[in-house]
């Protein structure tokens, strides 16, 4: 199974800082990875698809990139509505695996 | 408005069986592989299971694996999860969602259904 590891597991940064969160897998995934935001008690949503793409009503502040093995979502400015956690997801195979979660916090 | 909503969670005791459910509505459910994803208390998610848009294709988490048997029905835009030989470590909250597969990512998802397994 491919194996995803984030980093950090958690932050605190203030309002209007840059947040970036990256997600390293254990082999190969090309762009076959999604970034997904949860609320406590609440479902998770899409933020990223296939490592770079924004999706559809997503605040174009958040943002993804890739370099091999390496992936980073970035928040250009963090906003109060961004509290929350973070995963990323690799969908490149079964079985498919997420990050342990980063949780941000506003400082 | 594209819509899933799952039912069927509850307490159950370990070695018991339950089914879980999930009306899909506001897509054409047949075109789309859908997955399980589950999520236990204080812990991250896990995805557990994928079927594709005509149900021959199915995958399964090594942990669910023999144990639990995902499923579709057309004609009542419904997806299944049959859980037997259920064990403590299966309690979690259980979500549906559009996606799995040759289709890339998971874009909607449903509020979740809460399995206990307890004695």
């Amino acid at each position: 199974d491919i194996q995803m590891t984030q980093s950090p597991s958690s932050l605190s940064a203030s309002v209007g800082d840059r947040v970036t969160i990256t997600c390293r897998a254990s082999q190969t995934i090309s762009s076959y990875l999604n970034w997904y935001q949860q609320n406590p008690g609440k479902a998770p949503k899409l933020l990223i698809y296939v490592a770079t793409n924004l999706q559809s009503g997503v605040p174009s502040r958040f943002s993804g990139s890739a370099s091999g093995t390496d992936f980073t979502l970035t928040i250009s400015s963090l906003q109060p509505e961004d509290v929350a956690t973070y995963y990323c997801q690799q969908s490149y195979s079964n079985p498919w695996t997420f990050g342990q979660g980063t949780k941000v916090e506003i400082k | 408005e594209v819509q899933l909503v799952e039912s069927g969670g509850g307490l159950v005791q370990p070695g018991g069986s339950l089914r879980l459910s999930c009306a899909a509505s506001g897509f054409t459910f047949s075109s789309y592989a859908m997955s399980w994803v589950r999520q236990a208390p204080g812990k991250g998610l896990e995805w557990v299971s994928a079927i594709s848009g005509t149900g021959v294709s199915t995958y399964y988490a090594d942990s669910v694996k023999g144990r639990f048997t995902i499923s579709r029905d057309k004609s009542k835009n419904t997806l299944y999860l049959q859980m037997n030989s259920l064990r403590a470590e299966d309690t979690a909250v259980y979500y549906c969602a559009v996606g799995g597969i040759s289709y890339y990512y998971m874009d909607v998802w449903g509020k979740g259904t809460t399995v206990t397994v307890s004695s």
